[in-house]
């Protein structure tokens, strides 16, 4: 079945610094999105890309999908504590009923 | 907008209960509802899809009989953990999409459903 890698598991970083994270996947997809999830909560829509090369932004969060519908990427500018929390992409397919998988997550810790 | 309500938040009962789950799109209408299932520090792995006035699809490997969904209305669907017993122990969110024609509309997801089997 489709599979999406997600990278990096686990990022420690300072406050105030810039964070990246990144999937990629063997088939291509339609959509991709970008969820956030703390403990105990579902995950909560950030950004959603439905056109291979777009780019776009969330206050402090830029996605993009890649141009190949492969891959794409999260970048989050200056964090701030509340970005605490494991992050997801996801990949949605027409076929389906547009059903996502989800990448493995990213787990952001945010030192003070 | 794009409001999912899930209830129960947690649920705690005995082995052999049979717990049900419900999952509310509170301010739009979702022809699809999706169930999910997440083990402790692991991803989102799709059971199913609820489509209203329809049987659900369910995922490879998920046991139709033992998770009963049931999508009577476009704003409400049901899961029902039938018998339980403690491997069923999870974390279960629902997801609803926007029913908006054709156009892409993502997925909104519930809080989720603490499921703790004594």
């Amino acid at each position: 079945g489709q599979q999406l890698n997600q990278s990096p598991q686990s990022m420690f970083i300072q406050e105030g610094e810039d964070v990246s994270m990144n999937c990629t996947s063997s088939s291509i997809f339609n959509t991709w999105l970008w969820y956030k999830q703390d403990p105990g909560e579902g995950p909560v829509l950030l950004i959603a890309l439905y056109k291979a090369g777009e780019l776009t932004s969330n206050g402090r969060l830029t996605a993009q999908f890649g141009i190949t519908r492969k891959d794409s990427f999260l970048n989050i500018s200056a964090s701030i504590p509340s970005d605490v929390g494991i992050y997801f992409c996801a990949g949605g397919s027409i076929q389906g009923a547009q059903k996502l998988v989800f990448g493995q997550g990213t787990r952001l810790t945010i030192n003070p | 907008g794009a409001v999912v309500s899930q209830h129960p938040s947690r649920v705690i009962c005995k082995s052999g209960t049979s717990v049900k789950i419900e999952c509310r799109s509170l301010d739009f209408q979702a022809t699809t509802m999706f169930w999910y299932r997440q083990f402790p520090k692991q991803s989102l792995m799709l059971m199913a899809t609820s489509n209203e006035g329809s049987k659900a699809t369910y995922e490879q490997g998920v046991e139709k009989d033992k998770f009963l969904i049931n999508h009577a209305s476009l704003t409400l669907s049901t899961l029902t953990v039938t018998s339980a017993h403690p491997e069923d122990s999870s974390f279960y969110i629902c997801s609803a999409r926007v029913r908006r024609g054709l156009s892409n509309q993502p997925q909104h997801f519930g809080d989720g459903t603490r499921l703790s089997i004594l």
